[in-house]
């Protein structure tokens, strides 16, 4: 069963402290991104990559950090420095372009991270 | 500065009806729109597209109709059914290589039975 896998569902974190969240695919897509969303807003981005060892900031980044060393794997840390980091985080992934024109992105189940 | 605006928070619609979630953007540089469905606590599912060189697509119960001229795309979904009942999100895609996303803040659609 190919598709997205973000752990933990549920994540409590203390003020000050660094915290991963995973994501794993096996659609052997190439790009990934990170989204957060917010009560009644949108889904912001905050990192995406392209491909395996690049990354880019997307409109939200600070206090955030990814790493893209394999294909499925995207993990993104939240660090203390990010200011409100309680929301609703999602993965996903998609097939970049240049390989046709369906290129929606799947997304993960997501990670609920609370500040306690 | 918000590029992809879904000005309603909330719809509700009678079993059976009709319901059409509307969607705006700013950017003409975008060239694929998208809707996704979502329910509480999971991920976006991924519902219908278009792309910009066309104005209407269907797909069983969900028409995307887009309007170039006006910026503007709307989601017909008939009959609706209690099942819809979700948060719809519209999505559009930048030209370019990086292809990311840009979302909309979402329509809480309510079907009553």
């Amino acid at each position: 069963d190919g598709g997205i896998t973000q752990s933990p569902k549920y994540l409590f974190r203390k003020e000050g402290q660094n915290v991963t969240l995973s994501c794993e695919q096996n659609l052997n897509h190439d790009a990934m991104y990170w989204y957060r969303q917010d009560p009644g807003q949108g889904l912001r981005l905050i990192y995406y990559s392209q491909i395996v060892n690049d990354f880019q900031k997307g409109d939200i980044a600070e206090g955030y950090s990814v790493s893209r060393e394999k294909k499925e794997s995207f993990p993104l840390t939240v660090t203390s420095a990010q200011k409100n980091p309680t929301a609703f985080y999602l993965c996903a992934s998609s097939i970049p372009s240049g390989t046709g024109t369906r290129t929606e992105a799947f997304f993960g189940q997501g990670t609920r991270l609370t500040v306690v | 500065d918000q590029q992809v605006k879904q000005n309603s928070p909330s719809l509700s619609v009678q079993e059976g009806r009709i319901s059409i979630l509307n969607c705006d953007y700013t950017n003409s540089m975008f060239d694929y729109f998208l809707w996704y469905k979502k329910y509480p606590a999971e991920g976006p599912t991924f519902l219908i597209s278009i792309s910009s060189i066309k104005d209407k697509n269907e797909d069983g119960r969900f028409t995307v109709f887009l309007n170039k001229s006006a910026k503007h795309l709307s989601l017909h979904i008939v009959p609706s059914q209690p099942g819809d009942s979700a948060v719809y999100f519209c999505a559009a895609r930048g030209r370019g290589s990086a292809r990311q996303l840009t979302f909309g803040s979402g329509t809480q659609l309510t079907v009553l039975p």
